[in-house]
């Protein structure tokens, strides 16, 4: 299928690894960050949120970090398998007086060899 | 529950043809947003519909480009005329929140549209 992105940095892992994936955010008036994963010629997925208030949430294999102090943002993938390739994205999320306003970064690329 | 639905999947026209996309957000979902993602970056919003108002069209080229959502619920982008430059996937996302709230949006598979 199409890439979703030719020139992003990217990141490989062996399968079963864990996989880091790291996202500088630029709003410190930004309370709500989001992580997506978009597959070749399909939409962002959602994966998982957190609000401004917390520093840590856990999904299903995947952990959420985030540190406000230096607008960075984490997402941890444990047991990393072949369907978690694709590409990831970090979204920041300012509230204003009618509805959000989502800016997505730069994206990264996961590789996960067999 | 079914998910964003957008149509076409794929369009080609020419520079300086018209071209209209549509999208259907998930049922209740009171908020609808048009992204614009080029080959390679992050989604761009286009505009931010709220039922049927638009809460935000700051970053829309309206020289050229329009969208709609009459009635609050399906949405149409317009393109008129197209650029070479608009060469991209037009993604429609939904979320549930009204004013304010935090609700994580979710995406349809888009409509790439490649001009000649």
């Amino acid at each position: 299928g199409e890439s979703v992105g030719l020139h992003l940095p990217t990141l490989s892992v062996q399968e079963g690894d864990n996989s880091i994936i790291n996202c500088a955010y630029s709003n410190s008036a930004s309370d709500y960050f989001i992580w997506y994963k978009q597959e070749s010629g399909k939409g962002p997925q959602f994966i998982i949120d957190i609000r401004s208030n917390m520093d840590k949430r856990q999904g299903q294999r995947v952990t959420v970090l985030l540190n406000k102090t230096v607008k960075h943002l984490s997402l941890q993938i444990a047991a990393t398998q072949p369907g978690d390739s694709a590409v990831y994205f970090c979204a920041e999320n300012r509230a204003r007086n009618a509805g959000n306003m989502l800016t997505f970064g730069g994206g990264t690329r996961l590789m996960v060899k067999p | 529950e079914a998910g964003v639905a957008q149509s076409p999947r794929y369009k080609i026209i020419e520079k300086r043809q018209s071209v209209a996309f549509w999208c259907n957000p998930i049922s209740g979902h009171a908020t609808l947003y048009w992204y614009q993602q080029i080959l390679g970056q992050g989604p761009k919003l286009l505009i931010q519909f709220q039922n049927n108002g638009v809460v935000d069209d700051s970053q829309l080229p309206k020289d050229r480009f329009s969208a709609e959502r009459l009635k609050g619920v399906d949405s149409t982008l317009k393109i008129q005329p197209a650029k070479l430059e608009d060469s991209a996937v037009y993604l429609c996302a939904s979320s549930l929140e009204g004013q304010g709230g935090n609700q994580p949006q979710h995406f349809g598979d888009g409509t790439r549209l490649s001009i000649l």
